[in-house]
């Protein structure tokens, strides 16, 4: 069974600083991954998504993926208060319509 | 804009009752799903379909049941409601390997 597991389980940044999150994954078969960011009393919202091996920037988000090390990353840059959420890492393996999500890391960007 | 829509968005339950949250999905997705989540624990999945008439079991079945009666809709079950069930539930949509959209959730607390 996939596991999924995200560090650290909090992050306190400065604003403009940059934050990074961590989330490894047990399956070798795994192909989707995918960010979700939660704000407080709020479903998570699809943040971005990484399919192939090394780097994916979207604006001031950059995602990482490294299959071969189980490994995938996601770093904020220029971080904003705004950016305050749990961020959630969610792996699918091939042929399988089940994510896995890992617990979460809480991002906490104070001004 | 993809839409799920969750009812009832708060619930109070007594201990042995009958709890039914229901799920509406506009996006015209094949699969659904339901998690619960709890501090600690991140999202974890109950059930999810693959389309009207199809339940599968997610990684955390038991005390629950689930029916989808068409595409647009996935209803989750608690038969005989325990205070260990107590968590906010969210039901999402999405197709294999792409963003899930979430619902805004429902807190249970079950008495």
């Amino acid at each position: 069974q996939q596991k999924v597991q995200q560090s650290p389980e909090s992050l306190i940044v400065p604003e403009g600083g940059m934050a990074s999150l961590n989330c490894t994954f047990s399956d070798r078969n795994s192909q989707y991954f995918w960010w979700y960011r939660q704000h407080s009393g709020e479903g998570p919202k699809a943040l971005m998504s990484i399919f192939s091996n090394g780097d994916k920037k979207e604006g001031r988000f950059t995602a990482h993926l490294n299959k071969a090390s189980l490994y995938v990353s996601l770093h904020i840059k220029d971080s904003q208060p705004s950016d305050s959420a749990l961020y959630f890492c969610a792996v699918t393996s091939g042929g399988n319509y089940k994510p896995t999500f890992g617990k979460g890391t809480s991002l906490v960007v104070h001004p | 804009e993809a839409a799920v829509t969750q009812s009832p968005r708060n619930k109070v339950a007594v201990t042995g009752g009958k709890v039914t949250l229901s799920c509406n999905q506009t996006n015209n997705h094949n699969n659904m799903y339901w998690y619960r989540q709890d501090t600690g624990h991140g999202l974890r999945l109950i059930h999810y379909s693959y389309g009207a008439g199809s339940t599968e079991k997610g990684d955390i079945p038991d005390g629950y049941k689930a029916s989808r009666p068409s595409q647009e809709n996935f209803s989750l079950i608690l038969e005989l409601a325990t205070p260990s069930q107590t968590s906010v539930y969210f039901c999402a949509s999405g197709d294999q390997g792409e963003e899930q959209y979430f619902g805004p959730g429902t807190r249970l607390t079950v008495l």
